[in-house]
């Protein structure tokens, strides 16, 4: 069965970090883009970073950019999204995605059941 | 990296069709056959309805359809059934390498 498992949300003070994790099971992982993607309460649904099938390529909203920074490990087969300089406007519930195909342009075919974030003091 | 504008709300009775549109640019949605639609009913994943503007994953129903002309894209559902109501996300590929998400439309089956 094809699977994505987020961890590592959590409660965290404004201009903290946090690192989340997405381990990915039922498909091979190396083969395609991933992507993260949020929520925040009550809002819609907010793309944030996607990196390729390779990891060689990166591309982030401006919202994260220069704060988050999205990596995989093909041996753990596992996505992850650091998050610096967090902020009250970064609450919200992430998700991560398989991208349709290699590319990063295309659609978010498989989803996780996410991870919540806040911030706050 | 505005994001695409779709209505707030839609409705629809039991067995009727409805079309939720979802506006871009030239920049996103009409320089790209790169749209896709999302369902998302509250407290569960969101769920990839259509990709690449028309086509349907597998085990997803043919009463959805996609569609676009120039910087407007459209979701389609055919026989609304009770189970549709969710809240449907688009979302673009756009010139600046990034993707977009529309606002969201809360679909309503009365």
């Amino acid at each position: 069965e094809v699977q994505l498992l987020e961890s590592g949300g959590g409660l965290v003070q404004p201009g903290g970090s946090l690192r989340l994790s997405c381990a990915a099971s039922g498909f091979t992982f190396s083969s395609y883009a991933m992507s993260w993607v949020r929520q925040a309460p009550g809002k819609g649904l907010e793309w944030v970073s996607c990196i390729t099938d390779s990891g060689g390529s990166t591309y982030s909203a401006d919202s994260v950019k220069g704060r988050f920074i999205i990596s995989r490990d093909k041996s753990k087969k596992t996505l992850y999204l650091q998050m610096n300089s967090l902020r009250a406007e970064d609450t919200a519930l992430y998700y991560c995605a398989k991208m349709v195909g290699t590319g990063t342009g295309r659609a978010f075919d498989i989803w996780g059941q996410g991870t919540m974030v806040t911030v706050s003091s | 990296q505005s994001a695409l504008t779709q209505p707030a709300s839609v409705s629809g009775s039991p067995g009727q069709s409805i079309t939720i549109s979802c506006t871009g640019t030239s920049s996103d949605v009409g320089g790209y056959n790169y749209v896709s639609w999302y369902q998302h009913h509250p407290g569960k994943a969101p769920k990839l309805m259509i990709y690449d503007v028309s086509n349907r994953p597998s085990g997803v129903s043919n009463r959805f359809s996609g569609s676009k002309s120039g910087n407007t894209a459209s979701l389609t559902i055919s026989g609304l059934q009770t189970e549709d109501e969710a809240d449907y996300y688009c979302s673009s590929y756009t010139r600046s390498t990034t993707l977009v998400f529309g606002g969201g439309t809360k679909l309503t089956v009365l």
